[in-house]
């Protein structure tokens, strides 16, 4: 079976840096992906991670450690728009078939 | 970006009737599409896979007699929930992809069904 965890509820400040940690176990790994979701939406993707590092995108990094089945989604800047939940989420089989398996989301509130 | 729509995006429906909802890429052909279901405050379940002109790969303990899916062309996917149940009750996301070794997956705004 698949496993993803990541923290279930997560706090920060106007202006501050906040890191959502996801770790997983799975029968395969063929990508590891992060979405936003914002209450009675639909996820918007983030980021994609395949190798080890750290991919930015802006505001948004994210990081990949496949040894320790780990990776983090960084925000920066926060902005009250970034409250959301946070979806870590890992394919587990082979390329085009794209299956994504999702942890239970962290849900972020960013207060001023 | 690529669109994808649902409808309806709500729908209230009584025990024991069946409800559709419907899938559609507006401006790409989705040769596979994924249905998922969403509880209150939990993440997304996959339920199943449709792949254009073949039968849905169904997720383990999702029961396809129940849960009935068809993915006749490459633009429309059709979920249908047969004789539904209180239990039934969520939100419930399709998301689509091309052909190819693309890895991204385009979501629809999502359904939310209650059953009464």
């Amino acid at each position: 079976g698949q496993n993803i965890d990541q923290p279930t509820e997560m706090t920060a400040t106007e202006g501050a840096i906040v890191q959502i940690n996801c770790t997983y176990q799975t029968s395969g790994f063929n990508g590891l992906f992060w979405y936003q979701q914002h209450a009675g939406e639909a996820p918007t993707f983030l980021s994609y991670n395949v190798l080890d590092g750290l991919e930015e995108k802006g505001r948004f990094s994210s990081f990949l450690s496949r040894s320790k089945g780990y990776s983090y989604l960084l925000l920066k800047e926060l902005q009250m728009k970034d409250s959301a939940s946070y979806l870590c989420a890992v394919r587990d089989r082979p390329t085009g078939a794209n299956n994504l398996f999702f942890g239970t989301g962290t849900r972020l509130t960013v207060i001023p | 970006g690529a669109v994808v729509s649902q409808h309806p995006s709500r729908v209230i429906c009584k025990s024991g009737t069946s409800v559709k909802i419907e899938c559609r890429s507006l401006d790409f052909q989705a040769t596979t599409m994924f249905w998922y279901r969403q509880f209150p405050k939990k993440s997304l379940m996959l339920m199943a896979t449709s792949n254009e002109g073949s039968k849905a790969t169904y997720e383990q303990g999702v029961e396809k007699d129940k849960f009935l899916i068809n993915h006749a062309s490459l633009t429309l996917s059709t979920l249908t929930v047969t004789s539904a149940h209180p239990e039934d009750s969520s939100f419930y996301i399709c998301s689509a992809k091309t052909s190819g070794l693309t890895y991204e997956q385009y979501f629809g705004p999502g359904t939310r069904l209650t059953v009464t």
